[in-house]
């Protein structure tokens, strides 16, 4: 099971772009990458998957370098709601288990 | 609204006690998954089900068990509770039995408080 770093926190002001980083060195090659958003008291929701290169949806992108040694989430123009925490999964241990790290926590200021 | 449900909200109860969390998947998902997440713990795996059988064992109590019934749904029976058994438990579901690309949908959660 790769393992993900991200920040711990971060903090934007509504209407800008957000670029949140997350590493993993150790992905493998038939790792995807997937993004989930958790608001307080909510089940995580699933934003974004990709494998390689770009994936844009109608909530985000997803940025992976050749290397896919790290992937970079994109929210664009966040407005308040988006304030929760963001986490980056990489693969599972083959028992489709989803290991959740500590996330990112993004706040959104006004 | 990810389609999985859950019942109850909430919960309270005292130490010692027995509860069953249940939920329901997404229409057409075959696979059911339980997380539990607590303040120091953050979301942790504890079982996965598929059309019924069980098919992945995380950090799961002796304690607990979990069940998938022919309708789909799941029901988690949590026993002789402790005080940190309180957290919010969370129930998943997938189309197909997981693996590499295979998107959970989570559901609301269930709060538990055991006193």
């Amino acid at each position: 099971l790769a393992k993900t770093t991200q920040p711990i926190s971060m903090d934007s002001y509504e209407g800008q772009e957000v670029n949140i980083t997350c590493s993993h060195n150790n992905i493998a090659t038939n790792d995807y990458i997937t993004w989930y958003q958790q608001f307080p008291s909510q089940g995580p929701r699933f934003i974004i998957q990709g494998y390689k290169t770009k994936v844009t949806n109608e909530v985000a992108s997803l940025f992976i370098p050749a290397d896919r040694k790290s992937s970079t989430l994109s929210l664009p123009r966040v407005s308040l709601s988006d304030t929760a925490v963001y986490y980056c999964l990489v693969g599972d241990d083959g028992n489709n288990r989803l290991a959740f790290g500590k996330g990112n926590q993004v706040v959104v200021i006004p | 609204d990810s389609g999985v449900t859950q019942t109850p909200k909430h919960l309270i109860t005292a130490t010692g006690q027995r509860v069953t969390l249940r939920c329901s998947p997404r229409s057409g998902d075959l696979s059911v998954y339980w997380y539990q997440q607590s303040l120091d713990q953050g979301l942790q795996f504890l079982i996965q089900y598929y059309n019924g059988e069980e098919r992945a064992k995380g950090n799961i109590l002796e304690r607990f068990s979990a069940q998938q019934f022919p309708d789909l749904h799941s029901e988690l029976n949590l026993s002789s509770l402790e005080l940190g058994d309180s957290a919010l438990y969370f129930c998943a579901s997938s189309v197909a039995g997981g693996g590499e690309g295979e998107t959970q949908y989570f559901g609301p959660g269930t709060r538990l408080l055991v006193l």
